[in-house]
């Protein structure tokens, strides 16, 4: 959706290395998430955040830490990235259930490589 | 916490025959389940969705129904076409706008 952007769309870098993926929307929502896929595993759930100052840990949140600068923008880093965190991220948006539908917007993804 | 199990994890049928992809849950407290579609290079873009005060929904060729009791879940396509073919996934949550738990995806191929 091109309402929820993600930069960068590939990256490589190596273990050790610090690296942050961004996250914008312009969809208005109070609501962002960030997401994990890897093959045959879906999407894990990594934080999420509710609104400016909100942050809640999801299922997989160990080696990562956000930061949500302003309503529009939650950004992922990775302080010292491992091989393991090889995989595909998503970033999400949703409103509350109260004021729409509730459905949750998802970016086009990064793929991160950590060699 | 909430766990989503999904089946089968690959189905092949041909064009004009329909897919069932089911998934369990384990919190009876979900009340909402989304499913979602997601194409090659694309991320997850929802399909259908439903509330746990509705038994089943429909949309042109997608229906979901939901049992509660069971705490299953099913996403129904007829009349399948090449174009349908991606990889579904399930979700749960407590209420929509809320962070999703997901099942581990089907990956659906209609052949012509």
């Amino acid at each position: 959706d091109a309402d929820v952007t993600q930069t960068p769309r590939n990256r490589i870098t190596k273990t050790g290395k610090r690296i942050m993926l961004e996250c914008s929307q312009t969809k208005g929502h109070d609501r962002m998430y960030w997401y994990r896929q890897d093959p045959g595993l879906g999407l894990r759930l990594i934080y999420y955040s509710f609104d400016v100052k909100d942050i809640n840990k999801g299922e997989i949140s160990d080696g990562y830490s956000v930061s949500r600068q302003a309503q529009a923008k939650f950004s992922l880093s990775l302080e010292s990235a491992i091989p393991n965190q090889t995989a595909l991220y998503f970033c999400a948006t949703s409103d509350f259930s109260d004021r729409g539908r509730g459905e949750q917007f998802f970016g086009p993804g990064t793929r991160l490589t950590v060699l | 916490g909430e766990n989503v199990e999904q089946h089968p994890s690959t189905l092949s049928v041909q064009e004009g025959d329909s897919a069932v992809i089911k998934c369990t849950y384990s919190d009876s407290a979900s009340n909402y389940f989304p499913w979602y579609k997601q194409e090659l290079g694309k991320g997850p873009q929802l399909i259908i969705d439903i509330r746990s005060n509705v038994g089943e929904k429909k949309d042109q060729r997608i229906a979901v129904t939901l049992n509660k009791t069971a705490k299953h879940f099913s996403l129904h396509i007829t009349e399948t076409q090449p174009e349908d073919s991606a990889v579904y996934f399930c979700a749960a949550s407590i209420q929509a706008g809320t962070a999703l738990i997901f099942g581990k995806g089907t990956t659906l191929s209609v052949s012509s």
